[in-house]
Parts: structure tokens; sequence; C-alpha cells
């Protein structure tokens, strides 16, 4: 089972340079999240989508941008990449039920230099 | 707009002591609560929930943790911790937004360190 599948797991970028991180989720879930985790700041939610073509802003989203075009797949931004981007991102599903659990990715480590 | 506490950073126990983590959550409407753990490397997974019903619910590996609605509180407990439980431990709120969307919030998450 695949679950929800993040790339790249590691990138490092230089300061200025963009990137997409991918997210893709094989469960059919409406909801999917992108949070970033720091030390001593847990996990902060930058943007999240409650289905295909729909995205909101968390509760640190400046310098990010989401794209939803495809159910399965939610797509995180850099447009120009920032030290204190620097971060492991994790990409999260979930079903409409606010019981229901959130299902996480791997993870992914992006160091801007 | 909802918000998770959890009070203890840091925590370090030795083997067979007895665990509990704190969790507060301020929010007025219905929430689902959520106990998360991260093992040293990999990504979070449910320890267990609650949403209805017993306000004790119990978990995977022997943990549980208590709703208590007037306290606003979801606190985490084991009786007798492992070695294996070392790991950070997040507590977390599932609630409705302005816009009626479900939005997860997370506590910035407490590093248990068992020591054998």
């Amino acid at each position: 089972n695949a679950g929800v599948t993040q790339t790249p797991k590691f990138r490092v970028l230089k300061t200025g340079q963009s990137m997409t991180l991918l997210c893709a989720q094989d469960m059919n879930h409406e909801y999917m999240y992108w949070y970033r985790q720091d030390p001593g700041m847990g996990l902060r939610l930058i943007h999240y989508s409650v289905g295909e073509g729909t995205t909101a802003k968390g509760e640190v989203p400046d310098g990010y941008n989401v794209s939803r075009l495809k159910k399965q797949n939610f797509l995180l931004g850099l447009e120009s990449a920032a030290p204190s981007q620097t971060s492991v991102y994790f990409c999260a599903s979930s079903s409409p039920p606010l019981n229901a659990e959130l299902f996480f990715g791997e993870g992914s480590r992006l160091t801007v230099l | 707009a909802q918000s998770v506490s959890q009070h203890n950073h840091h925590v370090i126990l030795s083997e067979a002591a007895s665990l509990e983590l704190g969790c507060n959550y301020s929010y007025g409407g219905t929430v689902n609560l959520f106990w998360y753990v991260q093992y040293p490397g990999q990504h979070l997974q449910l320890l267990l929930k609650y949403f209805s019903g017993d306000p004790l619910v119990k978990g995977i590996k022997g943990f549980e943790a208590e709703f208590i609605k007037s306290k606003f509180s979801f606190n985490l407990r084991k009786p007798s911790v492992q070695w294996s439980d070392t790991a950070e431990y997040f507590c977390a709120v599932n609630a409705r937004n302005s816009g009626g969307y479900q939005k997860v919030t997370f506590g910035i998450g407490t590093k248990l360190q068992v020591i054998p």
C-alpha cells in the first residue's frame, strides 16, 4: 500500500531558486494538507485543500503556493526559496469526517543555503 | 481560532515509569482529539483518537487518553513506559473552521526519552 507519497525526499536549494514538492495519495481522500516541522515549533499548517481545485491558507502560507489540479495530487511550490524555509515538510491526507485520522507521507527535508 | 497547548516539551523517564503528557485545546465547538507519535526518523502515526462516547480512550501500545471537556484537556497516559516509546508525541484537534471546512491543528510536541 503506497498511502501518501512525497517527492523528493531531500533537496538542497540556493536562496532565490524555485522548486515544487509533490504529494500523491491513493486513498481517494478529499482533504490534503501541507505542514512544515521545525524544532520546538511542532507542525504548522502551510496550506490545505478540501477538494480538487480548491486550496486554502493555513497558519504560515507566506512564500508558498499550492495547487490541487487532480484529487490525488497536492503540489507545494516555493517561488523564491529563503533560508527561513529550511525545514521538513510533511504532506497528509484525510477523509471529511472530523474523526478521521490524518495519513502522513514520509517527509521531505529541504535545505536552503 | 483553535489552538493546542502541550505543557511538557521534553520528558525523560526511566523504563517502567508512568507517563502523563498534558494537552489542552482552545475551541468552542465540537472537536475531535488525537494523539500522534513520531518515532525517530519516521512520519507521524496515529496513537489514539476521541470523537464521542467514553471519554477514556485506549490506543495502541498500551497508551490511553482521557478527554475532560470541562478542562478542555486530553492528556495522554501510559502506566509503564518502555525504551521503544522514545519518540515525539503530538496532540491535535480537528474542528470545523468558519468556512465549514475541517482544519487540524497540532501542538508543538513533547519529546519523550526513555532511559533503559
